[in-house]
């Protein structure tokens, strides 16, 4: 699985918008990018995926760029509960999720 | 949708004791369940890989024979952890892969067993 490079931490106020960039540069055709965040003391919480078409739901969006080399995960609005540290991970399929460091996010009043 | 469960949430043992963890699948079935291992401060380490009705495949570095898991049906798996030791103590996660909502397979995690070994 292609490896990626993630900023240590970030902060953002509460309210706004938390962009969290994802380098990727060597993900594979048929890799797909995963977002997973987890709070302190529990299990990982999926948030989005996509493979090349910019996705949305009702937690996220996540930009990816046209290369594939890079994406971006955006919280519409932040909250205090999403304070947590947050995984990009490329994988082919659902298995075997390499879990690098990740962001921690901290948001703010 | 798309819920793990895992029982017990913590659990405390004494040194050379099995303890068994439960991983569920409440609201799809899992052709695939994964169980994970994060200690203080790391990020999570994947032990070993199960599918229904088959043996597990295990990381490498990661004693089959200690690790004991049981992929019984397609929404339950086991980890027993056999002859417990304090260097265990861990926080032990499974997760499921399913097609939850109907799109392609995605991993779904439970809520963690911390286990102390005394």
């Amino acid at each position: 699985d292609a490896k990626t490079t993630q900023p240590t931490s970030m902060d953002c106020a509460e309210g706004r918008a938390a962009n969290l960039p994802c380098n990727h540069s060597t993900i594979s055709g048929n890799e797909y990018v995963y977002w997973y965040r987890q709070i302190h003391s529990q299990g990982p919480q999926y948030i989005i995926h996509g493979l090349k078409n910019n996705e949305t739901n009702e937690m996220a969006s996540l930009i990816i760029t046209e290369d594939r080399k890079s994406s971006t995960l955006i919280l519409p609005h932040a909250t205090l509960r999403d304070t947590a540290v947050y995984y990009c991970i490329v994988s082919g399929t659902a298995s075997k999720l390499t879990f690098g460091t990740g962001t921690r996010l901290q948001v703010t009043l | 949708g798309a819920v793990v469960s895992q029982h017990p949430s913590w659990v405390i043992c004494k040194s050379g004791t099995s303890v068994k963890i439960e991983c569920r699948s409440l609201d799809f079935q899992a052709t695939t369940m994964f169980w994970y291992r994060q200690f203080p401060k790391q990020s999570l380490m994947l032990m070993a890989t199960s599918n229904e009705g088959s043996k597990a495949t295990y990381e490498q570095g990661v004693e089959k024979d200690k690790f004991l898991i049981n992929h019984a049906s397609l929404t339950l798996s086991t980890l027993t952890v056999t002859s417990a030791h304090p260097e265990d103590s861990s926080f032990y996660i499974c997760s499921a892969a399913g097609l939850a909502g109907g799109r392609q397979e995605t991993q779904y995690f439970g809520p963690g067993t911390r286990l102390l070994v005394l």
